[in-house]
């Protein structure tokens, strides 16, 4: 079945950067797009990037551009979101989730919760 | 790219029927028919339940709908049960191949 299994739960101070790591199985990793979407507390959901994995070609939201780059492996089947310089306004649950252009589809990762704090 | 905009709540009681609207822009929700909903309980990833604005996905009951005219999108839930009570977002491509979520909206079951 298909499964997108997220990297551990991470604290970080400001300033610093994190990476989230999405690692899919049970499909082929190349044929569908990662979208990555954060919850921050008590926000709601708010759509970041898209990656497409067979060409490595991105997409960011406005907000998101130069201080999140989405990358890949495609020889692990592994997705990457990076955050740097990051802020307590970062503090948020980070999800990957499967999808194609246009729409996500049901296939999310289960959350990687970053807490930003000195 | 602002959000698109969804009632902040919505409230019924068991066996009604409720309706959350999603409105954008002709540069989303009104230029596509990729408008998604998701059910979001927390703690939990979110659930898509409607997509391409009218289907849903297998599984997902047929109490839910999805319906667009012009720049909004509505969802309707019929006999509404108490699992039910979570938050509903929704999400529409856009002109720019981004994808822009809803505010989210509140539902709470009587």
């Amino acid at each position: 079945q298909v499964q997108l299994v997220q990297s551990g739960a991470e604290l970080k101070k400001p300033g610093a950067s994190v990476e989230v790591s999405c690692k899919a199985s049970g499909y082929s990793f190349t044929d569908f797009y990662i979208h990555w979407v954060r919850q921050a507390p008590g926000q709601g959901l708010q759509w970041m990037a898209w990656i497409k994995p067979n060409n490595g070609a991105t997409n960011y939201a406005q907000s998101f551009q130069g201080r999140v780059t989405v990358t890949r492996d495609p020889s692990i089947s592994t997705a990457y979101m990076e955050i740097s310089r990051l802020t307590s306004d970062d503090t948020a649950v980070y999800y990957c989730a499967r999808g194609q252009l246009p729409t996500l589809d049901p296939n999310w990762g289960q959350g990687t919760l970053v807490t930003v704090s000195s | 790219q602002s959000a698109l905009t969804q009632p902040a709540s919505v409230s019924g009681s068991p066996g009604q029927s409720i309706t959350v609207s999603c409105t954008g822009t002709s540069s989303d929700v009104g230029g596509y028919n990729y408008v998604s909903w998701f059910q979001h309980h927390p703690g939990k990833a979110p659930k898509l339940i409607i997509y391409d604005v009218i289907y849903r996905p297998s599984g997902v009951s047929s109490r839910f709908s999805g319906s667009k005219s012009g720049n909004t999108a509505s969802l309707t839930i019929s006999g509404l049960q108490a699992e039910d009570e979570a938050d509903y977002y929704c999400t529409s491509y856009t002109s720019s191949a981004r994808v822009v979520f809803g505010g989210g909206t509140k539902l709470t079951v009587l």
